[in-house]
């Protein structure tokens, strides 16, 4: 069975730019997390789907992220415009049942300059 | 304070001998307590998650949680070179979103 799969594994931007992150949850997996790893801190939750649904939003930064899980199965995490500070480590995971084990995927390293 | 506190090491361990990590938590109402394992530039791994105070035993790990006291800790026996990784406590808040700690990043030393 395959694991959570991300895409980018890189991506280095300007500035301005647009960056689209794109997860593959595990098959079957109705909760879809976004989790994000500045340098130096902590990882830090996003948001939590269920299935289409978000069902949490409140770790999102500011109105520059748009995520969505159209039709529930992979997800999209856009950044516009990008700046330096969004740079970092962007992990997915998912997970079975709410509040079970989550797994996670190799995540996306964003380098905004 | 931190909602997840994690001493951030370096912890050096011989090979061989008991590497442990601690975690303490702040949310009282915290249901459910994982310890990951990150390598270095890889996703992080689940290695045990624990629900009930108490000690739960997996091969050479075991996870404990005193929730009366807020920590859960992470027992790993005969350490091995391979065990050296990041160790990331986390912890589920409302059943749903993972507080993580900073990490321990730990070195088993041959």
């Amino acid at each position: 069975e395959a694991g959570v799969t991300q895409f980018p594994s890189h991506s280095v931007i300007e500035k301005g730019q647009t960056v689209t992150l794109r997860c593959d949850p595990i098959s079957g997996h109705d909760n879809l997390y976004w989790y994000r790893r500045v340098m130096g801190k902590e990882i830090k939750f996003l948001l939590h789907f269920v299935k289409e649904s978000k069902q949490d939003e409140s770790g999102m930064p500011n109105n520059r992220f748009l995520a969505e899980r159209t039709g529930g199965t992979y997800s999209t995490l856009k950044v516009q415009p990008a700046e330096l500070e969004d740079s970092g480590v962007y992990f997915c995971a998912s997970s079975q049942i709410l509040g079970s084990e989550a797994f996670f995927g190799q995540g996306t390293r964003l380098t905004v300059v | 304070q931190k909602e997840v506190e994690q001493n951030s090491g370096p912890l050096s361990v011989p090979e061989g001998a008991i590497a442990s990590l601690n975690c303490t938590y702040s949310d009282r109402g915290s249901q459910s307590f994982f310890w990951y394992r990150q390598y270095s530039g890889k996703s992080p791994e689940l290695i045990m998650s624990i629900y009930s105070n108490g000690d739960k035993e997996d091969g050479r790990f075991t996870a404990q949680l005193n929730k009366a006291s807020q920590y859960v800790s992470l027992l790993i026996r005969d350490s091995q070179p391979s065990d050296s990784a990041t160790y990331l406590c986390a912890v589920s808040q409302g059943a749903q979103k993972l507080v993580f700690g900073q990490g321990t990043r730990l070195t088993i030393n041959p």
